[in-house]
């Protein structure tokens, strides 16, 4: 069965400065797809990035971006010049097609909070 | 506005009783997913829904149960509420891969 494993409850980082969220996940499929979703205080859910298991290159989104190692099994996101309103807990979830539906598989979060 | 709408937003209740909470999709989204997040933890997947098709069951408990109707909406009973079943309700909907989530039913159980 597939996992993921989000190992920094807690974070806080800088205003400005670059913060790694760390997460690893495990499964026998070669074709998946990997996210990470921020939720805010609101507790709304927001997708901040995805990635393709079968593209090489990492994905990015403006300030956001990650180091997929898909040989290691790890997809860490990367927020560079944080701000405020990046403080949330962010989510990595794992998601595959099998048995005719996708299915997704959510970390245990890491909270972020940024320091003015 | 992500597009998938979720009513009601708030509801308190009472233990004993049995509440529905309602899900609109994305227009052209088949795929309907309710998850349940308590306070300050990860989201438990509790079902999926396909073109009215119950899909995949996560931990859903027995006192649980959802449909999806023929316009695609979706409902989410849950019936003999307990204290423990005070959470967030997220709704989210597909078409392919990657949710769209909706912002949630905030469930309070006194």
């Amino acid at each position: 069965a597939q996992t993921v494993t989000q190992s920094q409850p807690e974070m806080s980082v800088q205003e400005a400065e670059t913060v790694t969220l760390s997460c690893t996940y495990d499964t026998s499929e070669s074709n998946y797809y990997l996210f990470w979703y921020k939720q805010p205080p609101s507790r709304q859910m927001i997708l901040v990035i995805r990635q393709e298991a079968y593209k090489q290159q990492n994905a990015t989104e403006n300030r956001f971006s990650v180091n997929f190692q898909k040989a290691a099994k790890s997809f860490s996101l990367k927020i560079s010049d944080s701000q405020l309103g990046d403080t949330a807990m962010y989510f990595c979830a794992f998601m595959n097609y099998a048995s005719g539906t996708y299915k997704y598989i959510f970390g245990t979060g890491t909270r972020l909070k940024v320091l003015a | 506005d992500s597009g998938v709408t979720q009513t009601p937003k708030h509801l308190i209740t009472a233990t004993g009783q049995r509440v529905t909470l309602r899900c609109s999709p994305r227009s052209g989204d088949l795929s309907v997913y309710w998850y349940q997040q308590s306070l300050d933890q990860g989201l438990q997947f509790l079902i999926q829904y396909y073109n009215g098709e119950e899909r995949a069951k996560g931990n859903i408990l027995e006192r649980f149960s959802a449909q999806q109707f023929p316009d695609l909406h979706s409902e989410l009973n849950l019936s003999s509420l307990e204290l423990g079943d005070s959470a967030l309700y997220f709704c989210a909907s597909s078409k392919g891969f990657g949710y769209t989530f909706g912002s949630g039913t905030r469930l309070t159980v006194v």
